[in-house]
């Protein structure tokens, strides 16, 4: 059964516009959710992440926002640009070093 | 530069033919991960190791075996490859801090 959850498989933005990526999970004992960002033919990079004793977490251009009641986060990168067109997966973390991830939403920003 | 490598990028085996993919790190990790990722589906963790104890998913076929000879080297085994097997797969590593840091993943496919 699939822990952590990205219900959208894709998302077009118009650049310059606020891209909203949203993830839920299930498992309440996660400890820290991650975001990954993959271009085609590499592997996923990690972009930024929250502790679930957090509610918000900035960096740069992206900020993840983590729900714990909702057991909902998301991420939001505003600007979009063109170059932030990828396949996003959303991770989840248990303690004991297990990641269980998302099934990822590709972004596409429209120039 | 620190980074996870992975040979080969691209495998091409016979149904039935063992097949060794490799991974090795310069980051000094010591937890190491072995991901099954196919088109449109999220990384599926095949097994991973925290230094050298190894730990297997429940639902991993035994078909896939691992091997950890050292720190800084991980190898997944795949006795008898059939076409299900057909994937990209993705070796990680995480270290003190939460995230996990990808190599660029081998795609084998299985004829």
């Amino acid at each position: 059964d699939q822990q952590v959850k990205q219900n959208s498989p894709s998302l077009s933005v118009q650049e310059g516009r606020i891209s909203i990526l949203n993830c839920d999970y299930t498992n309440s004992m996660f400890d820290y959710f991650l975001w990954y960002k993959k271009y085609p033919a590499e592997g996923p990079t990690f972009l930024i992440s929250i502790s679930s004793i957090k509610d918000k977490n900035e960096d740069g251009r992206f900020t993840v926002f983590l729900n714990k009641s909702a057991k909902h986060l998301s991420l939001h990168i505003v600007p979009s640009q063109p170059g932030d067109s990828a396949v996003y997966f959303c991770a989840a973390r248990e303690t004991g070093n297990q990641f269980y991830f998302g099934t990822g939403t590709s972004l596409t920003v429209i120039p | 530069d620190a980074m996870v490598i992975q040979n080969p990028r691209y495998q091409v085996t016979q149904f039935g033919k063992p097949v060794t993919l490799s991974c090795s790190q310069t980051l000094n990790h010591n937890v190491m991960y072995w991901y099954q990722q196919k088109s449109s589906q999220a990384p599926k963790l095949l097994f991973h190791y925290y230094d050298k104890d190894f730990n297997n998913e429940a639902d991993t076929p035994d078909n896939f075996q691992s091997r950890r000879p050292n720190t800084s080297f991980c190898f997944l085994d795949i006795r008898s490859p059939g076409l299900g097997d057909a994937a990209m797969y993705l070796c990680a590593t995480s270290g003190l801090a939460h995230e996990q840091f990808f190599g660029p993943g081998t795609r084998l496919t299985v004829l």
